[in-house]
């Protein structure tokens, strides 16, 4: 019953490198998101993908990359990371035909960026 | 302007009590209601859902939605201190497939 595992659980990055967070689910759901979260900003949507071989834009997309590799992954790649980038990542994801019902949140990426 | 408000707390409240959590909204377009859980280093968890205007109770839970208001509210009865925690609202639009979410409130209920 592993849900939703997101790799890795802390990352530190010097300013200008690059890394990916891996995320992988185990319930056949079709959607998945990435989100950050900052103190007293909220979740907030970087990308999404609501089938395998789609991905949208959410409200803060700018500085990442994601790609949904197949239904059971969906990675998110920093170019060149920068200070700003500095958050807990969150992967989710959901039945695409009962989204309403909510998502299943992944534990959590937590990057710095120096 | 955010979509969505939601009062930051800490709220801390004695063991046993009723605990009230809100959030309004601005975007009349919202038909989805819904309750996260958040422990501290953990993903958030769904706790309760509501379509459209009313109440929802889930044993010690009672989501309600004032569509008129913009206005939703998660009660929790007998409150322990195992209920301390972040709560996040989130909502959405019939066809928008991603959640829109407050900032989340924190509750620290004292034995």
């Amino acid at each position: 019953n592993a849900g939703v595992t997101q790799t890795p659980k802390f990352q530190v990055l010097k300013t200008g490198q690059s890394m990916t967070l891996q995320c992988a689910q185990d319930m056949n759901h079709n959607s998945m998101y990435w989100y950050r979260q900052d103190p007293g900003m909220g979740l907030r949507l970087i990308y999404y993908s609501a089938s395998e071989g789609t991905t949208d834009k959410g409200e803060v997309p700018n500085g990442y990359n994601v790609s949904r590799l197949n239904k059971r992954e969906f990675s998110l790649r920093l170019e060149s990371a920068a200070p700003s980038q500095t958050s807990v990542y969150f992967c989710a994801s959901s039945d695409g035909d009962r989204f309403v019902r909510g998502y299943t949140f992944g534990s959590g990426t937590r990057l710095t960026v120096v | 302007q955010k979509e969505v408000e939601q009062d930051p707390g800490p709220l801390s409240v004695p063991e046993g009590a009723i605990v009230s959590l809100n959030c309004t909204y601005s975007n009349s377009a919202f038909q989805y209601f819904m309750w996260y859980r958040q422990y501290s280093r953990k993903g958030p968890e769904l706790l309760m859902y509501t379509y459209s205007s009313g109440n929802k109770e889930d044993g010690r839970f009672t989501a309600q939605v004032d569509k008129s208001s913009k206005y939703i509210s998660l009660f929790i009865r007998d409150s322990q201190p195992s209920d301390s925690a972040t709560y996040l609202c989130a909502m959405s639009e019939t066809g928008r497939r991603a959640l829109t979410f407050g900032s989340g409130t924190r509750l620290q209920v004292q034995p």
